[in-house]
């Protein structure tokens, strides 16, 4: 059963850093990127960027681009993504989820998330 | 305001078919594919639609997808109690270089 599996909440401080990890089960890691998305309670859905489970190349929004740091680790089949310098407005549940993405025939982008980890709320508090 | 724009809500009766639009841009709708998303509240979203309008495997034919210029939709038939939930479009948007999802429309079965 393809699955993924996430690390458990987090409670931190404005300025300190971040670090969700995201297990994978039942499929060839390197065969699929992982994007990383985030959802502040009530509202809508932000992607945040893609590691490649092949290679490890990596993508990021413009709004975290600087501040979050996408790995991962072949071995164990986890990805993980740590954001620095954190603020009250980061504070969301921190999804994962499975990256198909492939060109088409017209060279347009054919991509999709599934499945999804089961979320990490992350709290930035003083 | 997201890149994408649905309509924050719409309402049916059990059996009723219900459309949601998602209308975006020649940068992203207008040149790549569009993914749709099922969040019922408190789990993790769940794909519905990918490439416009696949179907992947369990995903009951309820659900359709459908793509028009920089505009895509999301169709339900036979509404059912459990179909209530947000749901969110997704695209690549080629200006931006990332995914940029729609504000999400929540579906209320009446």
């Amino acid at each position: 059963q393809v699955r993924l599996v996430q690390s458990g909440p987090e409670v931190k401080k404005p300025g300190a850093s971040v670090k969700v990890s995201c297990k994978a089960f039942g499929y060839n890691f390197e065969s699929y990127g992982v994007s990383w998305v985030r959802q502040v309670p009530g509202q809508g859905l932000e992607w945040l960027g893609w590691i490649s489970g092949y290679n490890g190349n990596t993508e990021y929004s413009q709004k975290v681009q600087g501040r979050a740091t996408m790995t991962t680790d072949t071995s164990t089949s986890t990805a993980y993504m740590e954001l620095r310098s954190l603020r009250s407005d980061d504070t969301a549940v921190y999804f994962c989820a499975r990256d198909f993405h492939y060109y088409g025939l017209r060279s347009n982008s054919v991509r999709g998330f599934d499945p999804w980890g089961q979320g990490t709320l992350v709290t930035v508090s003083s | 305001q997201p890149v994408l724009s649905q309509p924050p809500s719409v309402s049916g009766t059990p059996g009723q078919r219900v459309t949601i639009s998602c209308s975006g841009s020649s940068s992203n709708i207008g040149r790549n594919t569009v993914s749709w998303y099922q969040q019922v509240p408190g789990a993790a979203p769940k794909l519905l639609i990918d490439n416009d309008k696949q179907r992947p495997s369990g995903v009951p034919d309820r659900f359709s997808g459908s793509k028009s210029g920089t505009s895509a939709s999301l169709a339900i038939s036979g509404l059912r109690s459990e179909d209530e939930a947000d749901y969110y479009c997704a695209v690549c948007d080629d200006y931006l270089n990332g995914v940029v999802f729609g504000g999400g429309t929540k579906l209320t079965v009446l």
